[in-house]
């Protein structure tokens, strides 16, 4: 059984280019979660989406920023015209439903240049 | 929202050591759990815990919900241990987990 599965892991971008981080949640999960660590700090929750749903985008960034889940294929979380308060780790993570554990993938290390 | 602390910040043990971490949350929740980052950046789940008490291995974690606290007891500790711990809850009016700051354990040989 698979666990949630996160790519790129590593990803270098320029800055002004766009980012996509992809992520497939464990089989049966219907819920996802993206969250951000800077260097040095915590988990800073970004977004939860269901299927084809953006349930809470509270903790995103209003500009550049842009979460979906289709309901086909992974979950992607884009960020245009990067910039390099944008490094950090991009941790994705699943539930079958909400309010129930949750499960992490390995993240996604961006790092803007 | 929701405030989580944990205490203490860093904690450095010599192997074979016991420590307890803390973490303190501001109001009710529905869920909450303990991770270790381990030093590649991989965050594992040690603990879902709202409540009680659970244990495993060398492991173990106690929530007392009414006192809004939760500890992690880590006996006989390895240098595998090194890490950040973090506490995460979800208060019982949300749908995500907010995270602590976390605990930075270093385990010396």
């Amino acid at each position: 059984n698979a666990g949630v599965m996160q790519n790129p892991r590593h990803l270098v971008r320029r800055r002004g280019q766009e980012a996509r981080l992809r992520c497939s949640p464990m089989k049966g999960h219907s819920h996802v979660y993206w969250y951000r660590q800077l260097p040095e700090e915590g988990l800073k929750f970004m977004v939860y989406l269901q299927k084809e749903n953006i349930i809470d985008e509270s903790g995103m960034p209003k500009e550049r920023f842009s979460a979906e889940f289709p309901k086909e294929g992974p979950s992607i979380l884009r960020i245009q015209q990067v910039v390099r308060g944008d490094s950090a780790a991009y941790f994705c993570a699943s539930s079958p439903s909400g309010s129930t554990y949750i499960y992490f993938g390995e993240g996604s290390w961006l790092t803007v240049v | 929202g929701i405030q989580v602390e944990q205490s203490p910040p860093d904690l450095i043990l010599q192997e074979g050591a016991n420590s307890t971490l803390r973490c303190n949350f501001s109001d009710s929740v529905n869920n909450l759990q303990w991770f270790h980052q381990n030093p590649w950046g991989q965050l594992i789940n040690l603990f879902y815990i709202p409540s009680g008490t659970k244990q495993n291995g060398r492991l173990s974690a106690t929530t007392v919900a009414t006192e809004r606290y939760s500890l992690l007891y880590i006996s006989s500790s390895q240098t595998t241990d090194s890490g950040v711990y973090f506490c995460a809850v979800e208060e019982t009016s949300g749908s995500r987990l907010t995270f602590g700051e976390g605990t930075q354990l270093t385990v010396n040989p």
